[in-house]
């Protein structure tokens, strides 16, 4: 297909683990977005790329998220040494111009 | 501070009634406004998105209004079907950087 992927869907991690989260964004896009999204609230930002460039970080909660976009397209998204507020849905969004995103189905993180 | 709040929190109605679902914003400068339908364990799908300019824009069932002035917006659904179970996500852009706010959602649950 030709929307926006994300592996895994599901992740189970033991408090502690490391986890990475993939992106694929819509082939082309210059834009990528990551958000976190707690159980029945909205998503929050997390973090924005241009291409490879990490324009935006803001939205991380601590030094334990980080993001890269080595090339500009595929994205991924880590958190070292999980805790169990980390346990949300984790959804990405690409966009070709910032005035429109397309949301990839997210990767749900259930930390143990 | 930016913030975008939605009403109700949740809402049941039967299937083929209407029902309108509300948004206030306090982002600034103001971009646009879209609304995003979520399914269940999916991202968020756009709707509608709405600068400055636009009172009210449809999508089939499904019409949105804007007031920029006193920075409501509205989401009115017509003839409510069972696929229109969802969470709805009121998101506003700001002018200025690459940040999207979004509200909590209203999750609409439609009934036979």
């Amino acid at each position: 297909g030709a929307g926006v992927s994300q592996s895994p869907r599901y992740k189970v991690a033991k408090r502690g683990q490391d986890v990475a989260l993939r992106c694929d964004p819509i082939s082309g896009h210059v834009s990528l977005f990551w958000y976190q999204q707690a159980l029945g609230q909205g998503p929050e930002f997390l973090t924005y790329f241009q291409n490879e460039a990490q324009l935006d970080k803001s939205g991380l909660p601590s030094d334990r998220f980080f993001a890269e976009r080595p090339e500009g397209s595929v994205s991924t998204l880590k958190i070292q040494r999980t805790q169990q507020e980390d346990s949300a849905v984790y959804l990405c969004a690409s966009s070709s111009a910032v005035a429109e995103q397309y949301f990839g189905p997210g990767t749900r993180l259930t930390v143990t | 501070k930016n913030q975008v709040e939605q009403s109700p929190q949740s809402l049941i109605i039967l299937e083929g009634k209407n029902c309108t679902l509300q948004c206030n914003y306090t982002v600034s400068p103001f971009s646009n406004l879209r609304w995003y339908k979520q399914d269940t364990g999916r991202g968020p799908v756009s709707l509608t998105i709405m600068t400055f300019s636009e009172n009210t824009k449809s999508n089939g069932r499904y019409t949105a209004t804007l007031d920029a002035d006193t920075k409501q917006s509205s989401l009115h659904i017509t003839a409510s079907q069972l696929s229109d179970s969802a969470s709805y996500i009121c998101v506003v852009r700001a002018n200025t950087g690459n940040q999207f706010y979004f509200g909590t959602g209203t999750s609409l649950t439609v009934i036979p």
